[in-house]
């Protein structure tokens, strides 16, 4: 079936490091893929997504590569800042159900 | 544009009671998910509905568990009677479209608390 695995938190760094969150998939065809952020109290925001292999999806100093021969789509951000401190959700979608990893918890300190 | 509005933010009750979350998506959204968020299952897909008819209700735990949608602009997820397994973060998110590249956007989430 279809399913996301994402890195287990949590993950502690300080800032200006460099942070990278492992997501495999597995699904039928090709999926979009997701990843979104919830910050503490809030909902989820999509953070980037891409749609086709070798797509390369990026967002406030985030990136993530569609890696069809791999099925991942790791999340990477060259230099974290204390507001990067949240939880990052994997996700892929083939129609309109979204399938999300368990989330990994991030803190950047100071 | 004030984005997906949920009601209560917080809500205490007791074990029995019944209990109603309240959703209002982005106007001129068209599908309108309910997702519930604990620390054993993650997020969790509830309910779909798209144009206000529910598509795919296989993640509603059990019959004490109901949604509506009597319009494009309001939807309500309704327990009754709660238990304390209940408590969890539950999010309503809606999406203009209908193909996978459309972006879902979601509410704040109401945090339920069953005693």
């Amino acid at each position: 079936g279809n399913s996301v695995t994402q890195m287990e938190g949590p993950v502690t760094l300080s800032e200006e490091a460099f942070l990278t969150i492992n997501c495999t998939y597995t699904a039928t065809g090709y999926p979009s893929l997701f990843w979104y952020v919830q910050y503490p109290g809030e909902g989820l925001q999509l953070l980037l997504k891409a749609t086709k292999a070798d797509d390369k999806g990026s967002n406030k100093g985030f990136e993530a590569t569609y890696r069809k021969e791999t099925t991942s789509f790791h999340l990477e951000k060259g230099s974290v800042q204390v507001s990067d401190s949240a939880v990052y959700f994997c996700a892929h979608t083939n129609d309109y159900k979204l399938s999300f990893g368990a989330g990994t918890t991030v803190t950047v300190r100071a | 544009d004030a984005g997906v509005i949920q009601s209560p933010r917080h809500e205490v009750t007791e074990m029995g009671q019944e209990v109603t979350l309240r959703c209002k998506p982005i106007s001129g959204h068209n599908s309108l998910f309910w997702y519930r968020q604990t620390m054993m299952r993650g997020l969790e897909l509830l309910i779909y509905f798209n144009n206000n008819v529910p598509i795919d209700d296989s993640g509603m735990p059990e019959d004490r568990f109901s949604a509506k949608m009597p319009n494009a602009s309001f939807s309500t997820l309704k327990i009754q009677p709660s238990e304390p397994r209940d408590s969890a973060v539950y999010f309503c998110a809606s999406r203009g479209g209908t193909t996978p590249l459309q972006t879902q956007y979601f509410g704040p989430g109401t945090r339920l608390l069953v005693l």
